[in-house]
């Protein structure tokens, strides 16, 4: 099982809400990723977390605030965003040694209103 | 500087025939892993092949292999017997200080795939 599962697929929010993506993989991987992609854009990194400790944060504005409760679950809180935070946010997972291939969720698409 | 460069414009295959997707990239240090992923309209990064500095052999995963020529700092993919489904973006990247996982991930720019029927 090589799956990361993200949810929701879409979010469309206002710029007052707050809200949650969700990420959660069970090949026991160690390291979790958020990344940022705007459309024809490559993937941005925005925080790495090695066993459930943020190990990078690339600067990453505070209406961003990533959490790992589990070495399963990985989430980012999204509050007060911007129009220009709209972009597909992805998800991914790898060991912690080795290959070091990640692998991605299918992504949210949100759109910030 | 970048550290991944891909600058084949978009690129177009015929059905069944290969192709070969450019990939250029600058690193010092002597240890470092370079990956392709492939990403249709869904979103969904894949992984699609992968190549060690240290490797001996140029990897190769199904119709997927990896022309990994260290000297001059190049890893093309190569996709043999093209396929409508290949049709997508495709993103080469490398991932330096090879021993831990907050070793970043970089990409390059990518480029799009359109295969012809």
């Amino acid at each position: 099982d090589t799956e990361v599962t993200q949810t929701p697929k879409h979010l469309v929010m206002g710029m007052t809400n707050k809200k949650s993506l969700k990420c959660e993989q069970h090949m026991g991987h160690r390291a979790m990723y958020w990344y940022k992609q705007k459309a024809k854009k490559p993937p941005e990194l925005m925080f790495v977390y090695s066993y459930e400790k943020l190990s990078i944060n690339e600067s990453v504005p505070s209406r961003f605030s990533p959490e790992c409760p589990n070495s399963s679950l990985l989430n980012l809180h999204l509050h007060a965003l911007q129009p220009e935070d709209s972009a597909l946010y992805l998800c991914a997972s790898s060991q912690d040694r080795v290959r070091l291939e990640a692998f991605f969720g299918q992504g949210t698409r949100l759109t910030v209103v | 500087a970048q550290k991944i460069t891909q600058t084949q414009p978009g690129m177009f295959v015929q059905e069944k025939e290969a192709v070969t997707l450019d990939c250029t990239y600058d690193t010092s240090d002597p240890s470092y892993g370079l990956f392709w992923y492939k990403q249709p309209s869904s979103g969904e990064m894949i992984f699609l092949i992968y190549q060690g500095s240290y490797d001996q052999q140029n990897a190769t995963e199904g119709r997927y292999s990896l022309n990994f020529q260290k000297a001059r700092k190049s890893a093309n993919l190569v996709i043999s017997a093209s396929q409508l489904g290949d049709s997508a973006m495709y993103f080469c990247a490398m991932r330096e200080d090879y021993t831990g996982a907050n070793s970043k991930l970089t990409f390059g720019k990518g480029i799009t795939l359109s295969v012809r029927p």
